[in-house]
């Protein structure tokens, strides 16, 4: 149990177009679900805590009209990237927070997005 | 702010050989500590915890202690497998950074490869 998908896996955009990253909790609720933004030999870095029914929580330094989120459901979360240019290219990893039992955060596989 | 320090990799281990990856962190408040691991396609997985001090996190062969008092949450293994060959994360999430009680801050992340 507490599976999480992210879709697409990998997706290749050319500059200006936008881009929909669908992150599913496909077993358990999650009314609380966070973005992630992996850059090579880098951490995790924290984009944004999405909530259902409610405006995402951006972190410092994160443009909310570039990222969207949009937190439609208990088992679904999207980003949009819009405009995208070449320095979007990176690994977006979402997680999501179960609503019941141990507070644990249950992660996605991550969606590799190359920016042309 | 809060910030997580780990040991950078790639580390390359022989089958049964220790492993010791460190993990030094900075917090303002009273931090949870974790141990993510990634293994080759798949998304983040939670090996072990620690929620306070001197707490001992284990599982599958691994461990980690919470010390406060040098602000390290170092992983060991006695024996490793060609199984254990997967990135590692160190994180923390901190009660009282002014934040959400559930937001996760990553250590870079170190590569272990362990060959037969």
């Amino acid at each position: 149990g507490a599976v999480v998908s992210q879709h697409p896996s990998r997706v290749i955009c050319k500059s200006g177009t936008s881009v929909k990253i669908e992150c599913r909790s496909l077993d358990f609720q999650a009314t609380t679900m966070f973005w992630y933004r992996q850059f090579p030999k880098k951490s995790l870095m924290l984009m944004a805590t999405s909530n259902e029914g409610s405006k995402a929580t951006y972190e410092q330094g994160v443009e909310k009209d570039k990222f969207l989120i949009n937190h439609a459901s208990l088992t679904l979360s999207t980003l949009t990237v819009t405009s995208a240019h070449p320095e979007d290219s990176s690994f977006y990893i979402c997680s999501a927070l179960r609503d019941w039992g141990p507070n644990e955060q249950f992660f996605g596989p991550g969606t590799r997005l190359t920016v042309l | 702010g809060d910030s997580v320090t780990q040991m950078e990799g790639p580390v390359t281990l022989s089958e049964e050989a220790f492993l010791t990856i460190n993990c030094t962190y900075t917090a303002t408040g009273y931090p949870s500590l974790f141990w993510y691991v990634q293994y080759p396609g798949e998304g983040l997985q939670l090996l072990l915890k620690a929620t306070k001090a001197d707490d001992k996190g284990s599982n599958k062969g691994f461990e980690a202690t919470y010390r406060k008092e040098t602000t390290s949450f170092h992983l060991e293994k006695g024996s490793v497998q060609v199984s254990d060959s997967a990135v590692y994360f160190c994180a923390l999430s901190d009660r009282n950074s002014g934040g959400s009680n559930y937001k996760l801050t990553f250590g870079k992340g170190t590569l272990l490869t362990v060959n037969p």
